[in-house]
């Protein structure tokens, strides 16, 4: 399984840009890179995933270099309520999922 | 509504008294799995399931035990709990397959205290 390297944490100021980074250099061909968040202790919830395009939802952003060996996840404009830890994780089809640790994102006023 | 439900949400136990955690999702989804959480840590995956009888084990299965016999059902089995089995425990399910049908969706998750 690839796995991931994200900044154990980050700090970004209300209303601005918070970039997540991550590292996931084994990725394979047709491995998606998905990000999820975790608010306290409940249940993680998903973000946005993406092969090798760069993605846009409502809630973020997600940038993949073409290498396909990195990716950021923005948020264009943090709240106070996106401070949380956010995952990054290379999903295979084959059900087995490694999270680490994910980055805490501190949000502050 | 579409959800992964766990139950029980908080469970306290002695130390060798078997217990089930049950884990059901209403999306029709293939895969479902196990995560147990630890204080400052991520999660671990324990078990997963790619189909009704298609169990495999993940990260840290020692101690555990899963089932599958009903596509909507997987719980989760502790036949002699142990002190560190305390953790918090999520449940989730996805289509799974190919072509990013992977998005994973997690339950409220269980609190397990081990005494």
């Amino acid at each position: 399984d690839a796995k991931t390297t994200q900044p154990t944490s980050m700090d970004c100021a209300e209303g601005r840009a918070a970039n997540l980074p991550c590292n996931h250099s084994t990725i394979s061909g047709n491995e998606y890179v998905y990000w999820y968040r975790q608010i306290h202790s409940q249940g993680p919830q998903y973000i946005i995933h993406g092969l090798k395009n760069n993605e846009t939802n409502e809630m973020a952003s997600l940038i993949i270099t073409e290498d396909r060996k990195s990716s950021t996840l923005i948020l264009p404009h943090a709240t106070l309520r996106d401070t949380a830890v956010y995952y990054c994780i290379v999903s295979t089809n084959a059900g087995k999922s490694t999270f680490g640790d994910g980055t805490t994102l501190t949000v502050k006023p | 509504e579409a959800q992964v439900t766990q139950n029980p949400r908080y469970l306290i136990t002695v130390t060798g008294k078997k217990l089930t955690v049950t884990c059901s999702q209403n999306m029709n989804h293939e895969y479902m799995s196990w995560y147990r959480q630890d204080p400052g840590l991520g999660l671990r995956q324990i078990y997963y399931s790619m189909n009704v009888e298609v169990t495999d084990k993940g990260d840290v299965p020692e101690g555990y035990k899963v089932s599958r016999k009903e596509k909507r059902n997987f719980p989760l089995i502790l036949e002699s709990p142990s002190p560190n089995q305390t953790s918090l425990y999520f449940c989730a399910s996805s289509y799974g397959g190919r072509g990013g049908r992977e998005t994973q969706y997690f339950g409220p998750g269980t609190r397990l205290l081990v005494l």
